[in-house]
């Protein structure tokens, strides 16, 4: 599907749990991003890689983690200590930094 | 670092009618400048960017024109459908390295009555 993957589509989470939010991608890209979309926020940007095995904090990676273990895979877990995690979380990938996105379908996740 | 402000917040056009979206940027460097279109519930997708070196592209209804001087780009769709209602976004990057990430306006949710 627009040869990035994300997973679950939907994702609730009881509060002081780590969830991990899943980002695929078979276009053969060399950097990965994740955002977090808030009504009337925009996409604001959590952590970002430009290469295997590196990846660096974005405007607000309190409370996240990632890995960038496989070129193809970038996924985030969001932490107990993310205070707000509620949101709709959307995976990128581009051939290189400074070049258009292409976007994953998203993933909702809930506290309950 | 770099900040894009976009403009307006809504805009509601009729059909048929051009609707036209701003968007600023702080960071001289800046040379790449992409559109998104994000409907309901769905991933953003590309519409159209720009690179400093052009003041203008157009791709049927739509075009972006860029102001370097004044360090504002802007999205114009003609002749507007409804089914142009969506949100779109605007952002700005320089190329290579950390510095190459998009920053994102906070959209523009656009509706087109028929």
């Amino acid at each position: 599907d627009g040869g990035i993957t994300q997973s679950p589509k939907y994702l609730f989470r009881k509060e002081g749990q780590n969830v991990t939010l899943s980002c695929e991608q078979n276009l053969n890209h060399d950097a990965m991003y994740w955002y977090r979309q808030d009504p009337g926020q925009g996409l604001r940007l959590i952590y970002y890689s430009q290469i295997v095995n590196d990846f660096q904090k974005g405007d607000i990676a309190e409370g996240y983690s990632v890995s960038r273990e496989k070129k193809e895979s970038f996924p985030l877990t969001v932490t107990s200590a993310q205070k707000n995690p509620t949101a709709f979380y959307l995976c990128a990938s581009s051939i290189t930094t400074g070049n258009g996105y292409t976007f994953g379908s998203g993933t909702r996740l809930t506290v309950v | 670092g770099e900040n894009v402000e976009q403009h307006p917040s809504t805009l509601s056009v009729q059909e048929g009618d051009s609707a036209v979206i701003k968007c600023t940027y702080s960071d001289s460097a800046s040379n790449y400048f992409p559109w998104y279109k994000q409907e309901l519930g769905k991933r953003p997708q590309l519409i159209i960017d720009i690179r400093s070196n052009v003041g203008e592209k157009k791709d049927q209804r739509i075009a972006v024109t860029l102001n370097k001087t004044a360090k504002h780009f802007s999205l114009h769709i003609t002749e507007t459908q409804p089914e142009d209602s969506a949100v779109y976004f605007c952002a700005a990057s320089k190329d290579g390295g950390s510095q190459g990430n998009l920053i994102f306006g906070k959209g523009t949710k656009l509706s087109v009555k028929p």
